[in-house]
């Protein structure tokens, strides 16, 4: 079954200590993404990566990291977490040059920061 | 001005209802266009993308772009109660040198039976 899995699905952390969401696909997309869904203000992109070892900033960047090691995995990393960093997170891939246009999300990682 | 503005109802239809879901956007530099649905607790789901004005089907599924009015709609025909979800409009703007998916609100649809 084609799909994008996430884990955990669900967090609760304390500020400042590390955590990685981890996010693979095995549809063989070029293209990953990163996004931030927060009531009021919608799905917001972190971070994409149009293919290995190419990844670049979306809208909301600050706090985050990413890595694209493989095609089919790219982690989300929150070195130091705030409470600003509770959120609704999904990962997202898609094909080609194109793959922007056609995002197959995950269900989701749910992170509350104490 | 946010750069993407969309209702977030909720909209209320009764079952077999032509639905109209509306976005408005503020550069004319935006380029795709994209509707997705998305059920409580899922991902979003891709329905459609488009980039020129005009209309493109696919089934009960209908996107309209007015890029000269900076409006986007998505018809639904013959709504269902499996319709009911939240929608949202993105639009990939320019950032950078590239292009990011810009996302709105979203607007809640329910269709009761």
């Amino acid at each position: 079954e084609a799909q994008v899995t996430q884990n955990p699905r669900y967090l609760i952390t304390v500020t400042g200590k590390k955590l990685t969401v981890t996010c693979s696909q095995n549809m063989n997309h070029e293209y990953m993404s990163w996004y931030r869904q927060d009531p009021g203000l919608g799905l917001r992109q972190i971070y994409y990566s149009m293919n290995v070892e190419v990844t670049d900033k979306g809208d909301v960047p600050e706090g985050y990291k990413v890595s694209r090691k493989e095609k089919r995995n790219f982690p989300l990393i929150l070195e130091s977490p705030s409470p600003n960093q509770t959120s609704l997170y999904f990962c997202a891939s898609g094909p080609g040059t194109s793959g922007k246009l056609k995002e197959f999300f995950g269900p989701g990682t749910r992170l509350t920061v104490l | 001005q946010k750069e993407v503005e969309q209702d977030p109802g909720p909209l209320s239809v009764p079952e077999g209802a032509i639905v109209s879901l509306n976005c408005t956007y503020s550069n004319s530099a935006f380029q795709y266009f994209m509707w997705y649905r998305q059920y409580s607790r899922k991902g979003p789901e891709l329905l459609m993308y488009t980039y020129s004005s005009g209309n493109k089907e696919d089934g009960r599924f209908t996107a309209q772009v007015d890029k000269s009015s900076k409006y986007i709609s998505l018809f639904i025909r013959d709504s269902q109660p499996s319709d009911s979800a939240t929608y949202l409009c993105a639009i990939e703007r320019p950032s950078g040198g590239s292009y990011i998916p810009t996302f709105g609100r979203g607007t809640s649809l329910i269709v009761h039976p």
